[in-house]
């Protein structure tokens, strides 16, 4: 089945440590995103990327990092730089071939749930 | 700016019984997309509903419409039959040409049995 795939669906971490969070898509999709939620709240960009090789910040992109070395992946690390980690984070993707009108469908991952003990 | 308002935090609908989500946006672009999506407890976010600028005719899905005025900016999400299951936060979206698709607050629906 294709879809988007996320791992852990839990995640625990102490202060100070790095964590990556996984994001993986076999819909052959171009684009993909990184969002965080905190509770009662709506999704903020994080980090995306249109292309391999290529990424950008999105609105709070402050104490986390990003790679996209494959189409299929785009995993987000977490840092000890991020003050206040502690949320849900989803990933997303979408084609791209809309773009210039804006049509593109996205579609998300189940999300990963992080806790900073 | 805020893009996507949804002025509604919280809605009750009894069972079997229609209910609309309002959302209004902001855009100086022709073209641009309007998605609606649900996020149950569990927390992902089901895409349930997309309409287009240009599209002549409001969307629907099944027991989901998009009640879709242009010229107000505004893409309602009309939920008819409520089920139980449709419990949820709801989202409204856009996404304009070139950009990042952009999220409302989102409202939570509760369905009474």
């Amino acid at each position: 089945d294709g879809g988007i795939t996320q791992s852990p669906k839990y995640l625990f971490r102490k202060e100070g440590q790095n964590v990556t969070l996984s994001c993986e898509q076999n819909l052959n999709h171009d684009a993909m995103y990184w969002y965080r939620q905190d509770p009662g709240q709506g999704l903020r960009l994080i980090y995306y990327s249109q292309i391999v090789n290529d990424f950008q910040k999105g609105d709070i992109a402050e104490g986390y990092s990003v790679s996209r070395e494959k189409k299929e992946s785009f995993p987000l690390t977490v840092t000890s730089a991020q003050k206040n980690p502690t949320a849900f984070y989803l990933c997303a993707s979408r084609e791209t071939s809309g773009s210039l009108r804006g049509t593109d469908t996205q579609y998300f991952g189940p999300g990963t749930r992080l806790t900073v003990l | 700016a805020q893009k996507i308002t949804q002025t509604q935090p919280g809605m009750f609908v009894q069972e079997k019984e229609a209910v609309t989500l309002d959302c209004t946006y902001d855009t100086s672009d022709q073209s641009y997309g309007l998605f609606w999506y649900k996020q149950p407890s569990s927390g992902e976010m089901i895409f349930l509903i997309y309409q287009g600028s240009y599209d002549e005719q409001n969307a629907t899905e099944g027991r989901y419409s998009l009640n879709f005025q242009k010229a107000r900016k505004s893409a309602n999400l009309v939920i008819s039959a409520s089920q139980l299951g449709d419990s949820a936060m709801y989202f409204c979206a856009m996404r304009e040409p070139g950009r990042d698709m952009r999220f409302g607050a989102g409202t939570r629906l509760t369905v009474k049995p």
